[in-house]
């Protein structure tokens, strides 16, 4: 157990339908991540979070994508207007206590737009 | 941009023998961080193994350790006396020293599918 909780674990939509995504660090720490993955392929970074704040955003998060972590705790990610090609794994992760400060991924969250 | 290359799509290796799987980064930076993570099939990421780029000493857990060549900016992974369950997706990683604000994110090669032969 990660320590890292996602919800759904799979939802499947149409395109053109809205989508969120909640991830729960179940122990709170600062820093929150939102990674994307398709299909044999690494993840790729979408935001960061440190704390409540977004520091930073990746150009793949156009501007249908929207992501908040309220209190800094719990965090969602929102897709606006689904398009097929969003379909892919969405991981959230939390960085450890440890110095090296690695990641810890939750179990992802598979989004099938038909 | 930092950027991680995994030049090997696909590995196999016998159960009980050993297989090193690479990885080369590339970076402007003197101070980082490297990981080896696994992704078993339908199951969550986890972490194999991690080394400190200001630490000469390869990492080693348990079966599995690194190779890690700085000048080179190659970071191997070496598996020994491989069992079944080490068959999965392994993904090497890059991220530099936590900063304030922005580039604290963490690079991902492509990854390279093990396969564990009985």
């Amino acid at each position: 157990d990660t320590g890292v909780s996602q919800d759904p674990r799979h939802k499947i939509t149409k395109r053109g339908q809205n989508v969120t995504f909640r991830c729960d660090p179940i122990s709170e720490h600062n820093r929150l991540y939102w990674y994307r993955q398709t299909l044999g392929q690494g993840p790729e970074f979408l935001t960061y979070f440190q704390n409540e704040a977004q520091l930073e955003k990746s150009r793949l998060l156009s501007d249908r994508f929207s992501a908040e972590r309220p209190k800094g705790s719990f965090s969602t990610l929102e897709i606006q207007r689904t398009e097929q090609g969003d379909s892919a794994m969405y991981l959230c992760a939390k960085t450890g206590g440890a110095l090296t400060g690695e990641l810890f991924f939750g179990e992802g969250s598979r989004l099938t737009v038909l | 941009a930092q950027t991680v290359t995994q030049s090997q799509p696909e590995m196999s290796v016998q159960e009980a023998e050993t297989v090193t799987l690479s990885c080369t980064y590339d970076t402007s930076e003197s101070d980082y961080y490297l990981f080896w993570y696994k992704q078993p099939p339908s199951r969550q990421m986890i972490l194999v193994i991690r080394q400190e780029a200001y630490k000469q000493q390869n990492a080693t857990e348990n079966r599995f350790s690194v190779n890690f060549q700085k000048a080179a900016k190659s970071f191997s992974l070496k598996i020994s006396d491989s069992q079944l369950g080490d068959a999965a997706m392994y993904f090497c990683a890059y991220r530099r020293v936590f900063r304030a604000n922005t580039g604290n994110q963490f690079y991902f090669g492509t990854g390279t599918s093990l396969t564990v032969i009985p």
